[in-house]
Parts: structure tokens; sequence; C-alpha cells
């Protein structure tokens, strides 16, 4: 059974960077790449970016840029995103989703992270 | 970027009726579409991929078409375990964009 297991939610300050992860397990990590979706409260989806772990590529979302930071460690089966300088627009749930390398169809989907942004 | 214009925003629908949304994408995208299932508190789930092919165990009421910049997605009987917020996605080209979701809603 494919299952992708985020870390918990997050109570950040603004200005301050927030590391989160997703944990692959029941497939092959290097067959599948990794996308992250951000969803902030009471709205619709936002593809953030990629990461293949195969090759170590990402894509990013232009708007995410700068924003977002995507890597992968093959040992453990784990993405990260990274994002830094919070502010209140980055309170939002995101999730992990993972697709074929060859196919780009999100089949499996993390729990979701919460983070939010407060002083 | 590619826009992906979902309708109807919601619908109130009764259990047993046929339901109908549309996505329309600014620019050709194939049969790159695929569309999502979210249930309140929960994470988008795939039902439809390609199009029009259903994922594995999606039951057989729910059904996608379209193609180019056009696509449909139908629930043929609408049971009440259906009620969520459903979304395109097309995935032709980077970013990936999500439509803005139809609500659905009883009665």
């Amino acid at each position: 059974e494919v299952k992708l297991q985020q870390s918990g939610d997050e109570l950040v300050r603004p200005g301050a960077s927030v590391k989160m992860s997703c944990k692959a397990s029941g497939y092959t990590f290097t067959d599948y790449a990794m996308h992250w979706v951000k969803q902030s409260p009471g709205q619709g989806l936002e593809w953030i970016g990629t990461i293949i772990p195969l090759i170590d590529t990402t894509s990013y979302n232009q708007k995410f840029k700068g924003k977002a930071t995507l890597t992968a460690d093959k040992s453990s089966n784990t993405a990260y995103m990274e994002l830094s300088r919070l502010t209140s627009e980055d309170s939002a749930v995101y999730y992990c989703a993972s697709s074929y390398i060859y196919w780009d169809v999100m089949d499996a989907w993390g729990q979701g992270a919460s983070v939010t942004v407060s002083s | 970027d590619i826009v992906m214009t979902q309708s109807p925003t919601s619908m109130s629908i009764s259990v047993g009726d046929r339901v109908t949304m549309n996505c329309k994408a600014s620019q050709n995208v194939g049969s790159n579409v695929d569309w999502y299932q979210q249930k309140t508190g929960q994470s988008p789930k795939l039902l439809i991929y390609k199009a029009s092919n259903r994922y594995t165990g999606v039951p057989d009421r729910f059904t996608g078409s379209g193609s180019g910049t056009d696509f449909t997605f139908t629930i043929s009987n609408m049971q009440a375990e259906d009620l969520a917020v459903y979304y395109c996605m097309q995935s032709n080209s980077y970013p990936f964009t999500f439509g803005s979701g139809t609500k659905l809603e009883i009665k």
C-alpha cells in the first residue's frame, strides 16, 4: 500500500522558515515524482512544484520560486519542502502527492500539514 | 499559465440525481486533465485521470470525458457519500493548475 506520511502541524513566527517532510512507503521512491500543493483556508488548490528524486530535478511554480525549496533524501524515502520568510499569506495546509515519473498523475496524497504563521 | 475555468461553483442536488460539471482550459491540454474529490477535512483523492480513465477502485458512477479545452465530469447516480468539492487539474504543462472547484450540497 502506497502511503505518504507528512510531518505535523506547525505554528511559526512571521519571517521565520519551516521545513516539512513527507515520508513515502509502499513503492520504489525513485520511480516517482513528489509534488507539493497548497490549500489556503477555505480556498482551492495550488501546485507549488515537484521533485524527481531519481535525478534530483525540481520544477517550481513561478509564484513559489524563492518561497519554497524542494529536496529529497533517497536513503530515507523522504521528500522535504522548506518555506522561507513566512508571512500570514503562507498560512495554509500543504500536501505532498506522488506521481509515477512517466505520467504526472498524482494518485497518492499525504494527510496534509497545517502551517500557521502568527506572532 | 493555463487557466482552468470550472463551473458551476456549487450545486444543490438530491440523492439519485445525475450531476455534471465542466472545466474549460485556456489552451489545448490534450487529454491531460484529472479530477479529484475532496471531502471536508480530508486530502484530495484521485477519481479520473487523463480525462476519462477511472482510477482503481473508483465506482463506475463517476465518469469523465473531453479533450483539448473542454472537459466534463459526471456522477450518474449521486450518493450521500459523494458530497464533496470536486476539482479538475491540468497536467499538460508546468505549472499544473487546478480549477476553482465545484461544491456539491444536499438540496
